[in-house]
């Protein structure tokens, strides 16, 4: 149980364009998920916290616009990187609190931006 | 912000224990200690979990000191598979509000043959 997916787990896109990222609990309801970037041999960077029917919050240092979350229902959440650069080119993992052993996360999306 | 400190790297004898440590100093009184993995390009693998007793499950064992500043993980049995960066992290827990869970730099476990 407490399975979380994540789409796509790959996406190249132009820079300048959007892309989207969605993540699924799919077999639990999470009120609350949570978004993180990863550079190469480096940490998991909590990037914002994701709450159903409101607004999601921001850590310090990363912009809200340019990383639009939405957390329509108690399964979905998504993460749409706007304009997305070559910097943005990182790996983007999700995650939703389960409310058993803690926290389920997606198994990671690579985004390269060209 | 990370309230933990493990070591950067460890090696490990394929088919023996490998214990990895981690400081939390800082911890309160309800706050659990949890234990992920991560695999090269993959999303965190959940161990293990506990609040101040020691713990085991089919993947580890959790030893909490009585103070609870710092924990021990282990594998009983390494194998090759185990080769993975593992993170210990200080929150909330399970059934709580859902405060943010961060990660520190976590340790570089290489199991070797």
């Amino acid at each position: 149980g407490a399975v979380v997916s994540q789409h796509p787990s790959w996406v190249i896109c132009k820079s300048g364009t959007s892309v989207k990222i969605e993540c699924r609990s799919l077999d639990f309801q999470a009120t609350t998920m949570f978004w993180y970037r990863q550079f190469p041999k480096q940490s998991l960077m909590l990037m914002a916290t994701s709450n159903e029917g409101s607004k999601a919050t921001y850590e310090q240092g990363v912009e809200k616009d340019k990383f639009l979350i939405n957390h329509a229902s108690l399964t979905l959440s998504t993460l749409t990187v706007t304009s997305a650069h070559p910097e943005d080119s990182s790996f983007y993992i999700c995650s939703a609190r389960n409310g058993v052993s803690g926290y389920t996360f997606g198994s990671g999306t690579r985004l390269t931006v060209v | 912000d990370a309230k933990t400190t493990q070591p950067p790297s460890m090696d490990c004898a394929e088919g023996r224990a490998a214990n990895l440590p981690c400081n939390h100093s800082t911890i309160s009184g309800n706050e659990y200690v949890y234990w992920y993995r991560q695999i090269h390009s993959q999303g965190p693998q959940y161990i293990i979990h506990g609040l101040k007793n020691n713990e085991t499950n089919e993947m580890a064992s959790l030893i909490i000191t009585e103070d609870r500043k710092s924990s021990t993980l282990i594998l009983p049995h390494a194998t090759l598979r185990d080769t993975a960066v593992y993170y210990c992290i200080v929150s909330d827990p399970p059934l709580g509000t859902g405060n943010q869970f961060y990660f520190g730099t976590g340790t570089s476990l290489t199991v070797i043959p």
